[in-house]
């Protein structure tokens, strides 16, 4: 199985800063990864997929980059609705597993 | 537009079995496999498996197999997830997630709402 892992836990941002968040593969997934976006009380929403596709209707501050074992969200400038708590998710291999998520909280 | 609207909350005894429904809208609901995902209160995502609605195969995660069976019934556009054997642990929401791209496993989108399960004696 590939263990995902994030950091930092958790990130505080103010509004209109650039936020940016890692993730890491225990093995190489190419570019087999995907972000989502929960916010408290909802399902989460797929963000971006293949390491830095936006998903449709995601706004163009959010990017991602990296292939391998290392990955990278970021968010360009933070707007209010972005507070949230993100996770990476690898899809090369089965199982498909998660990152245990980051936190992007009010500084 | 695309939907996935889950059945209600349920509170199961340890030991039981509970049946999540996964009702489908605003697509060929075929041509797209069903993921499941559970969440812990306050904790992280774990994929559980995988069922194509094309023909029925399953894909479940290892820790899951011989408690978890995955169906669907393409004649309403319903996906069923049934978890044996309950164990306080599996208190969790659980999600439904269609495949985002069609003939491409592994992206959940969209996700249904949720249904919580509680398991407590």
């Amino acid at each position: 199985e590939v263990v995902m892992t994030q950091s930092p836990a958790p990130l505080s941002v103010s509004p209109g800063e650039r936020a940016t968040l890692s993730c890491r593969a225990s093995q190489s997934i190419s570019s087999n990864l995907a972000w989502y976006q929960q916010k408290p009380g909802q399902a989460p929403r797929l963000l971006i997929y293949g390491a830095s596709t936006r998903a449709t209707g995601i706004p163009a501050r959010f990017s991602g980059s990296g292939s391998g074992t290392e990955f990278t969200l970021t968010i360009s400038s933070l707007q209010s609705e972005d507070f949230a708590v993100y996770y990476c998710q690898q899809y090369s291999t089965w199982p498909f597993t998660f990152g245990p998520g980051t936190k992007v909280d009010l500084k | 537009q695309v939907q996935l609207v889950q059945s209600g909350d349920e509170v199961k005894q340890p030991g039981a079995s509970v049946k999540v429904s996964c009702k489908a809208s605003g697509y060929t609901f075929a041509s797209y496999g069903i993921n499941w995902v559970r969440q812990a209160p306050g904790q992280g995502l774990e994929w559980m498996g995988r069922i194509s609605a094309y023909n029925g195969d399953t894909n479940y995660e290892r820790k899951f197999q011989g408690r978890v069976t995955m169906t669907t019934d393409t004649s309403t556009s319903t996906a069923y997830m049934e978890l044996r054997s309950l164990r306080s642990d599996d208190t969790a929401f659980y999600y439904c997630a269609r495949d985002a791209i069609l003939r491409y496993i592994g992206l959940f989108d969209p996700w249904g709402q949720g249904t919580l399960v509680t398991v407590s004696s």
